[in-house]
Order: C-alpha cells, then structure tokens, then sequence
C-alpha cells in the first residue's frame, strides 16, 4: 500500500527565511502534486511533477522530484505571509487513487 | 471555464439520517473522484467514477456510495450518519486519465456536520 510521509507537519518561520517541505513516498509512482490548502478553503493545485528530475517554479516555491529516492521538495524562498497555509503532497501511480499526505502546516511569522 | 461546483456548501445532519452531495465537474471532464478530510484521518480516497462507472474505491464501509450520470455530475451518499462522518467532503475531476492529463481540479466542497 502507497504511504506517504509529509515533514516537518508544522513550521513556523519568519518573513524573508528560506524552508523545506519534504515529502517521501513508499512505492513506485509516476505522478506527484503538491496543493494549498487556505483554512476552510479547498485545495489549489500547484504543482505536478511527472518525472525524475522534474523541477518546477512559480514565484516564491519550487518543487523538485527524486524518483530514485521516492522524495519530493517544496522549497519557499524568502517567505512571505501570504505563503501562509497548509500544503499537502499526493501521489499517484497509473490510474490509480490520488494518496495524500499529512500535510505541512506553514505559519509565516512577520 | 466554470470550475468544479458541489452543492450543498454546508449541512447539518442528525446521526442514523442519509445525506446525497453533488458535484458538477468541469465541463468536459469524465473523471470525478471523491474525498473525505478530517482532522483526525487527513485526506482519504472514497471512489472515482469514470464514464458513469466506479473504478477505484477506497477503504470506506458500504454506507458511502455514490454514482455518476451521463452528463459526468456525480453524486454520493452516506447513509445511516454517525459522528464521525463530520467531515469536508471534496469532489475533484479530471479531464480523462491519461498520464499526461490527470490533474484533478477540486471543488470548494461540502461541509457536513453530523449532530
């Protein structure tokens, strides 16, 4: 059964700092999303990443895939509040069911 | 292009009543899956159905079903509520399920509270 490990679960930082969001799954895959999450709101697609190797930026967050290690990043450049949120990592293989992780609740501190 | 539309947004239910949430896909697409977030459990897979058929379906007892019509709206169903249904219901759909276009959309989905 596909796992999927989201850390840290909670992360608190100040404005203008750079973090990691990891994301490490259990088995084969060959696509993985990242997603926001504002409180009470749905989730809004960021990113999907199709192949090892596969980078991809927009403003502030970058993700990048390692299918070798099975792990992902979402790395956040010089945070910002409005980056405050929670972000989930999913992964799928074939047609297969989207598995979520326990998401990354992230506080940007001014 | 509309997005991923369900109905109701919110609803308070009674434990042992069923409740039926709708879910309107983006026009044109056939895929539509449904999940349950909690605080407790996160994000779980319920089912994706396909051309009005279920393909997948997750670890959920037979209480949750659901089903698709020809025009791709979709709907499920929980029946005999308990508490622990409280939950954000979301529906997400996808154009089709090839590799290259399977990026689920989701909607705002259906808060159910369950007194």
């Amino acid at each position: 059964e596909l796992k999927v490990e989201q850390n840290p679960l909670f992360l608190s930082m100040q404005e203008g700092k750079n973090y990691t969001i990891y994301c490490n799954y259990s088995t084969t895959s060959d696509r993985l999303y990242w997603y926001r999450q504002d409180p009470g709101k749905s989730l809004e697609s960021l990113f999907v990443l199709l192949s090892n190797g596969a980078v991809k930026q927009e403003g502030r967050l970058m993700a990048s895939l390692d299918t070798k290690a099975r792990l992902s990043t979402l790395h956040i450049t010089a945070a910002v509040h409005d980056l405050s949120a929670t972000y989930f990592c999913a992964v799928s293989f074939g047609n297969e069911k989207l598995t979520f992780g326990t998401g990354t609740r992230l506080t940007i501190i001014p | 292009k509309a997005g991923v539309t369900q109905t109701p947004r919110y609803l308070i239910k009674t434990r042992g009543q069923q409740v039926t949430l709708s879910c309107s896909p983006i026009s044109g697409h056939r895929s539509v899956s449904w999940y349950q977030q909690t605080p407790g459990q996160g994000l779980q897979f319920l089912f994706e159905y396909f051309s009005e058929t279920q393909r997948n379906k997750g670890n959920f007892p037979g209480r949750f079903s659901g089903r698709q019509f020809s025009n791709s709206r979709s709907e499920m169903n929980v029946s005999t509520l308990e508490l622990g249904d409280s939950a954000l219901y979301l529906c997400a759909s996808s154009p089709d399920r090839g590799l290259l276009s399977y990026e689920q959309y989701f909607g705002p989905g259906t808060r159910l509270t369950v007194t």
